[in-house]
Order: structure tokens, then C-alpha cells, then sequence
């Protein structure tokens, strides 16, 4: 079983669109994670939760928004989609220390 | 907020050389983690460090913390192609948010 699951893995759309992340992780950790990878390999944390809430919010675009119908689960849903979000977005969870990455969904804007 | 500083942002050595890869912070750490992501994968933890001067070895990997707790190493002796990659290291902020950081790319020639 994967312990951190992310679908899909590719995701190709238009500019102005609106398209959804789904992550599971079958852990039982308490924390969740949203990270966005550029292409220069930087991991920038965007979203945290631990058991259902917000814990970190970093300054991203309010078009991106976590929601998390169980501590099991962190969707990232993105509203009007723009070049610039481009990039790699892992999901991961942890419970104290080490975090488990999900395989990573590739988004590309055209 | 915290920030980890990692150097070099790449690194290429011939194979059978070392390698070592550098992390500073400007605070306190509570701990310290290190990552690695192959090429097209996703990062995988390779250890935690948690106590002041602390080592740890896997292998040709070696793991060391420095004494004030700010600064951090991972050290790869007489590198293998297989050791290609990014590794990273990262550090807990308050709030448990796991923050990276820039990570060093290495390649390996034969």
C-alpha cells in the first residue's frame, strides 16, 4: 500500500482554469503538508495541517486553497490558473519527525 | 519566519570523490533532517539529528550537527552514480511547518 498517495500524477490545463489535487496518506499521521517545487528544485512549503486545521497558511495566492474533509486526506484546489503555477506539488505527511512524500503531481499552465 | 541556507546549489565530482553539502540557520534548531530526491522522484528522508554535535553514519554518508545546533552537514565519501541527486536538509519551524532547504544537486560522472 502507498503510504502517501497524490493524484494525478500529470496535469495539463489551460490558463484560467480551475483544477483540484487530491492526497491521502493511510499513515495516520496528524500533519499534512502542500509543497510546491520549481524548477530550480526549491521546496516551498505552502499549506500545513495538523488534525483538520490550518496551522500554516504561507503568503500564496488566495486562488489556492487546502481543504481537508479528514485528517486522512489534504486537497489543494486551484482557482484561475496562471502560468506561473507551473511546478511539481508534493504532498506529504508526518507525525513527528520524518515526512513521507506523496510521488508528486506535475502541473503545467498553457 | 525560520530559514535553512543551504550550500552549494550544485555540485558535480567524478565518481569516486567526496562530497559534502552544507546547512545554516540563524536560530536555534531543535533538530535537523536530510532528504534526498532522485531525479523525476520525490525526497525521501535519510536521518534526523537532534542532539549538539551529534553524528551519525549510513554507509558513506555521514551526518554531523554542530555544537550550537545552528549548522549542519552531510558528508558523502567516495561518491557512486547511484548518489545522484538533491539533497536537502530541513528543519521544524514553530508550528511543526518542516521547512527546506535549497537543496544541493549533485552529479556524478564516471
Amino acid at each position: 500500500d502507498t503510504a502517501v498517495s497524490q493524484t494525478p500524477k500529470y496535469l495539463v490545463t489551460q490558463m484560467g482554469n480551475d483544477k483540484s489535487i487530491k492526497c491521502e496518506q493511510n499513515l495516520g499521521h496528524d500533519t499534512m503538508y502542500w509543497y510546491k517545487q520549481d524548477s530550480k528544485k526549491f521546496l516551498k512549503i505552502m499549506f500545513s495541517y495538523n488534525n483538520k486545521e490550518l496551522i500554516i497558511n504561507e503568503t500564496v495566492p488566495n486562488r489556492f486553497s487546502p481543504k481537508s474533509p479528514d485528517k486522512a486526506h489534504l486537497n489543494l484546489h486551484i482557482n484561475s490558473l496562471e502560468l506561473g503555477d507551473s511546478a511539481v506539488y508534493f504532498c506529504a505527511s508526518s507525525l513527528d519527525s520524518e515526512a513521507f512524500f506523496g510521488q508528486g503531481t506535475r502541473l503545467t499552465v498553457v | 519566519g525560520q530559514q535553512v541556507m543551504q550550500i552549494p546549489q550544485y555540485q558535480h565530482v567524478q565518481e569516486g570523490e567526496d562530497f559534502t553539502t552544507y546547512c545554516n540557520s540563524s536560530t536555534t534548531l531543535s533538530n535537523i533532517q536530510w532528504y534526498k530526491q532522485r531525479p523525476g522522484g520525490h525526497p525521501v528522508f535519510l536521518i534526523q539529528l537532534v542532539k549538539s554535535g551529534e553524528v551519525k553514519k549510513q554507509k558513506r554518508l555521514t551526518f554531523q550537527f554542530g555544537e550550537a545546533k545552528k549548522n549542519s552537514s552531510l558528508h558523502i565519501t567516495a561518491t557512486q552514480t547511484t548518489d545522484v541527486g538533491t539533497y536537502f536538509c530541513a528543519a521544524n519551524q514553530a508550528g511543526t511547518a518542516l521547512i527546506f532547504g535549497k537543496g544541493t544537486t549533485l552529479s556524478v560522472s564516471s
